[in-house]
């Protein structure tokens, strides 16, 4: 069964660092989603993605966030300037329509 | 800007018994989705409800929608630990690709 993944599963970065993390939707998907969670916490909608730009993004996804869809199968999101506050889990999604398959996440650490 | 409430934050049930979570939102929306999150995994989907009365069943699982009062409700039958997990109610916002979670219920199952 096709299934959304991400890479790395684990990223530790230091303050200020640029992070890229990567995600590989289920082909034939049309919609491609971030997500974050801090750890125990709520699952927080980042931005979602449809025809080669942004639908929608969240007050979380300011100016140091940016996403691609680079070579028409990966989908990534980059944090130019990393913070503290920016650990958490981060998920990809994708969606054929209605319903969005999510990825394993990427746990990224911040020092 | 959408709001979407779970209600227990924690339940602790003994297996066997039945028990409900509830999700209300705040504003119109006609998608709703429910998500099983083991600790440390990443998001399941169990139900995708679409329209105003909606009623999905996966085993001991129970999911409606009720878009009037802006309710869903998910029924566990017959408790058992297997269950035990958060669970997570997603809101589709209507005119967008934007999806907030609710804030999670944490269940215990003892056996």
């Amino acid at each position: 069964e096709p299934e959304v993944t991400q890479t790395p599963s684990h990223q530790v970065t230091q303050m200020g660092q640029e992070v890229i993390l990567r995600c590989v939707p289920i082909s034939n998907h049309l919609y491609f989603y971030w997500y974050r969670q801090i750890l125990g916490q709520k699952v927080e909608f980042l931005v979602s993605f449809y025809n080669n730009e942004i639908s929608e993004k969240s007050e979380i996804f300011d100016d140091q966030f940016s996403v691609e869809r680079p070579d028409g199968s990966n989908f990534t999101l980059k944090i130019r300037s990393t913070k503290l506050e920016d650990s958490a889990m981060y998920f990809c999604a994708s969606s054929p329509y209605h319903e969005q398959y999510f990825g394993p996440g990427t746990r990224l650490t911040v020092t | 800007e959408l709001k979407v409430e779970q209600n227990p934050l924690f339940l602790s049930m003994q297996e066997g018994k039945n028990y409900t979570i509830y999700c209300n939102y705040s504003t119109t929306s006609d998608r709703l989705y429910w998500y099983r999150q083991d600790p440390g995994k990443s998001l399941e989907s169990l139900f995708v409800l679409l329209s105003n009365g909606a009623v999905k069943q996966e085993g001991r699982l129970m999911a409606s929608l009720d878009t009037k009062a802006r309710l869903s409700t998910l029924h566990i039958t017959a408790a058992v630990h297997d269950l035990s997990a958060t669970y997570f109610c997603a809101v589709y916002t209507s005119g967008t690709y934007k999806y907030i979670f609710g804030t999670g219920t944490r269940l215990k199952v003892l056996a």
